[in-house]
């Protein structure tokens, strides 16, 4: 089955820094990368993803490149803000669900 | 449109009691899951349907049985609870296994 691994567990940067949360996959039959963003004590919510169709997407701040030969897909954000301080989870498609990573706790000091 | 809805929202057991997770999603999703979040863990699948009348077990099946009702619902339950299974537990949806999955809030239950 697919196998997603994400990294760095946890990232502290300062306000208005950019940040950087890297993930690998291991099915190259998968395409369809989202990714979610958790606060605490609520539910994980979408803020982005990407099909192995397209190599970038980007929607304000936040952005997800794609590089299907290496099997690896990384979130941007940039001009980080405090209220970007959450969980970021990357998800890839195996064959009937998703796999998700283990998530990176974002912590953006002001 | 309330989305993916899911009850209870708080559950305190004794070991060895058994209980249901009850989840419905108003989306006419095809697919539904169940899973668990343990600090430091992530998201773990436990089970899930691809589709009405079918159900798989997921990377942590063990102590849980599942039944998907109809297109809607799907339940979760816990025949002998253990310590071991207090956690977070996450309903969702997606139109199937390659789209967006969408979440409950969650059920917090805590096995004593």
């Amino acid at each position: 089955g697919e196998n997603v691994e994400q990294h760095p567990s946890t990232l502290s940067v300062q306000e208005g820094d950019s940040a950087v949360i890297k993930c690998t996959y291991s099915d190259s039959a998968s395409n369809y990368f989202p990714w979610y963003k958790q606060e605490l004590g609520k539910r994980p919510q979408l803020i982005i993803d990407i099909r192995s169709n397209v190599g970038e997407k980007k929607d304000q701040r936040i952005a997800v490149t794609l590089n299907k030969t290496a099997k690896h897909f990384s979130l941007h954000i940039t001009e980080t803000q405090p209220e970007d301080s959450a969980v970021y989870f990357c998800a890839a498609s195996g064959s009937y669900q998703l796999t998700f990573g283990k998530g990176t706790k974002l912590s953006v000091i002001p | 449109n309330a989305g993916v809805t899911q009850t209870p929202k708080f559950q305190v057991l004794k070991t060895g009691q058994s209980m249901t997770l009850q989840c419905a999603q108003d989306m006419n999703h095809n697919s539904m899951y169940w899973y668990r979040q343990d600090p430091g863990m992530g998201l773990r699948l436990i089970y899930y349907s691809a589709s009405e009348g079918t159900t798989d077990k997921g990377e942590v099946p063990n102590g849980y049985n599942v039944s998907r009702l109809n297109k809607r619902e799907f339940s979760l339950r816990l025949e002998s609870a253990a310590p071991s299974q207090t956690s977070v537990y996450f309903c969702a949806s997606s139109q199937d296994g390659r789209n967006t999955i969408y979440f409950g809030e969650g059920s917090w239950l805590t096995v004593v």
